[in-house]
């Protein structure tokens, strides 16, 4: 079993709708949880983290992570065209800067 | 702006021979980090390396090398390609400063061995 579960998708939204994307982990020591969207043919670039549970909120971004349950998500509202790429999540230890990686949801908005 | 380079955006190689993928970082980061990406595996980590001449095998290895001479500079070799080792390849960095969150990527390079 991966230690990070992310579904590949794709995921085709029409415009405007509320997308969630997530993650699913099984190790309880990762404390730092992270977003990398990938536009095609460019390197991943980091959206959002957050530290332990909790919510983050950015403009239209929204990060979320429940320890409890060892899932985390991303909200994104009024989706966009130019929200069209693949988001990886990322979690690490405290104690290790190592990043371990989802394998990527596709994400497709519709215009 | 910050930024990490890979020398090659597109590379096609024969079946075993020796390649070399380089990339550079401007950024004086400590932690640097070879990554290969395939379809519906997400990012596979080969080798990372947090110190110059210190290296760290990550969870494929097999069938390839690296080299850190310089802080900056971080090489990935295929000692002998195979066309199961046709991929993107990608090259990030980080700090150990702050969160150390934060990865930075170059633009990948996609190398095909035939």
């Amino acid at each position: 079993q991966k230690e990070v579960e992310q579904d590949p998708g794709p995921l085709s939204v029409p415009e405007g709708a509320i997308v969630s994307l997530n993650c699913t982990y099984s190790n309880s020591a990762f404390q730092y949880f992270m977003w990398y969207r990938q536009y095609s043919r460019k390197g991943p670039e980091l959206l959002m983290y957050t530290y332990s549970s909790g919510n983050k909120e950015d403009g239209r971004f929204t990060a979320q992570v429940d320890k409890s349950s060892k899932y985390i998500s991303l909200f994104i509202r009024d989706s966009q065209p130019s929200d069209s790429a693949t988001y990886l999540c990322a979690m690490r230890k405290g104690s290790n800067y190592q990043l371990i990686w989802g394998a990527g949801t596709k994400l497709i908005i519709k215009p | 702006d910050v930024k990490v380079t890979q020398s090659s955006r597109y590379l096609v190689k024969r079946t075993g021979e020796k390649v070399f993928l380089e990339c550079v970082q401007d950024m004086d980061h400590e932690n640097m980090f070879w990554y290969r990406q395939d379809p519906g595996l997400g990012l596979r980590l080969i080798y990372f390396s947090y110190d110059v001449k210190m290296k760290e095998k990550g969870d494929i290895p097999e069938g390839y090398s690296v080299s850190r001479e310089k802080k900056e500079r971080f090489s990935l070799i295929l000692e002998s390609a195979s066309t199961n080792q046709t991929s993107m390849y990608l090259c990030a960095s980080s700090t150990l400063q702050g969160t150390g969150t934060e990865a930075f990527f170059g633009q990948g390079t996609r190398l095909t061995v035939v």
